[in-house]
């Protein structure tokens, strides 16, 4: 059964600063998303990484994918409070459903 | 605004009550996913369906059912409520069951159940 799971799962840093979010998936995937969310509201799509060594970036944020290790990453450059939210990492399953799999979600808190 | 439309918002309920929550996906796309979200759970697949088949099963419970209909709508129905299936439930939808290149899942804004 596919997992996934991120760390840190929690994570408070000071306006300015750098930082990455790691997601770990278990089994072979072929597309890797990346999504926000704010408290109570809808998940907002960031990032859609196909294949191996898939970078892109919006803003601060910039996410990778390396499939041989099954990682991706969130790195925040010089973060601003704006960016305060919880922050997840899906994987679809290839095994024939299709199905997307989150990771437990990163609560990021940007201090001023 | 995702596209993908729920309803209702918000609901409050007694235990052993039934609810139905209903999605309508972006038009156009042919797979509806349900999610549940809690607090100590975080985002739990349900269920997932294609162009009114159900296509994968997840941690969705016998007390919990789902349908697509022709029209592509979707609702979840929850019955004999328990306090701890209060939560935040998601659909999304994407094309094609999502094998589109780079295609997404879009979610809707959610529906707030809360048991009583």
């Amino acid at each position: 059964e596919l997992k996934v799971e991120q760390n840190p799962l929690f994570l408070s840093m000071q306006e300015g600063k750098n930082y990455t979010i790691y997601c770990n998936y278990s089994t072979t995937s072929d597309r890797l998303y990346w999504y926000r969310q704010d408290p109570g509201k809808s998940l907002e799509s960031l990032f859609v990484l196909l294949s191996n060594g898939a970078v892109k970036q919006e803003g601060r944020l910039m996410a990778s994918l390396d499939t041989k290790a099954r990682l991706s990453t969130l790195h925040i450059t010089a973060a601003v409070h704006d960016l305060s939210a919880t922050y997840f990492c899906a994987v679809r399953d290839t095994s024939g459903t299709y199905k997307y799999i989150f990771g437990t979600g990163t609560r990021l808190k940007v201090l001023a | 605004d995702s596209g993908v439309t729920q309803t209702p918002k918000h609901l409050i309920t007694a235990t052993g009550q039934r609810v139905t929550l209903r999605c309508s996906p972006r038009s156009g796309d042919l797979s509806v996913y349900w999610y549940q979200q809690s607090l100590d759970q975080g985002l739990q697949f349900l269920i997932q369906y294609y162009n009114g088949e159900e296509r994968a099963k997840g941690n969705i419970l016998e007390r919990f059912s789902a349908q697509q209909f022709p029209d592509l709508h979707s609702e979840l129905n929850l019955s004999s409520l328990e306090l701890g299936d209060s939560a935040l439930y998601f659909c999304a939808s994407s094309e094609q069951s999502g094998q589109a290149i780079g295609g997404t899942i879009y979610f809707g804004e959610g529906s707030w159940l809360t048991v009583v």
